[in-house]
């Protein structure tokens, strides 16, 4: 089956900084990365997700890039903000059947 | 808000008991994945129900075991509790009318084994 790694486990940035989380996929038939943010006590939330047939996607202070040769694909955020603090899932599936999470970022800014 | 909803919330359960924990999906979705979190680590698949049937199912014992409804709505059932079953169970809503089946989770259950 598919393993998915996900780096770093934790991650500290000051306010306005970036911050970078990048994850390693084993199955080159995987079509569809997801990235979820998951606060205390909550379920994963869908942030931002992308294609196979795309390389990189933005939205707002978000963006995924994707590179299908190396099987990697990594999460930015820019101008970070207090309320981004969490613990952020890549997740890598093959047509949304069963979704492989990687072990999960705790990204903490500090204001 | 997703819309998906869970229940109970929290549940505290002795080894060897029996759990059910319920799943109401988000409007216009009929699949629904179950997905066990352990403290400090990702989600784990349990299994997938599509229109009724178990759709896929990840390394999970016998005594996982699921139901679909007719509304979509589901039930993830654990019978014979052991200590390791001491989790959060999430639940994820999606449509398989899409190509890729966007997952959205509901806010969890936290199960206690003691």
């Amino acid at each position: 089956g598919e393993n998915v790694e996900q780096h770093p486990s934790t991650l500290s940035v000051q306010e306005g900084d970036s911050a970078v989380i990048k994850c390693t996929y084993s199955d080159s038939a995987s079509n569809y990365f997801p990235w979820y943010k998951q606060e205390l006590g909550k379920g994963p939330q869908l942030i931002i997700d992308i294609r196979s047939n795309v390389g990189e996607k933005k939205d707002q202070r978000i963006a995924v890039t994707l590179n299908k040769t190396a099987k990697h694909f990594s999460l930015h955020i820019t101008e970070t903000q207090p309320e981004d603090s969490a613990v952020y899932f890549c997740a890598a599936t093959l047509l949304g059947n069963q979704f492989y999470f990687g072990t999960g970022t705790s990204l903490t800014v500090i204001p | 808000e997703t819309g998906v909803t869970q229940s109970p919330t929290h549940l505290i359960k002795t080894r060897g008991q029996q759990v059910t924990l319920r799943c109401s999906s988000q409007s216009g979705h009929n699949t629904v994945s179950w997905y066990q979190q352990a403290l400090g680590q990702g989600p784990q698949f349990i299994f997938q129900y599509y229109r009724e049937e178990e759709n896929g199912r990840g390394n999970f014992p016998p005594r996982f075991s699921g139901l679909q409804f007719p509304n979509y709505s589901s039930e993830l059932n654990v019978n014979a509790l052991e200590l390791d079953d001491s989790a959060l169970y999430l639940c994820a809503s999606s449509t398989r009318d899409t190509a890729f089946g966007e997952q959205y989770f509901g806010p969890g259950t936290r199960l206690t084994v003691t």
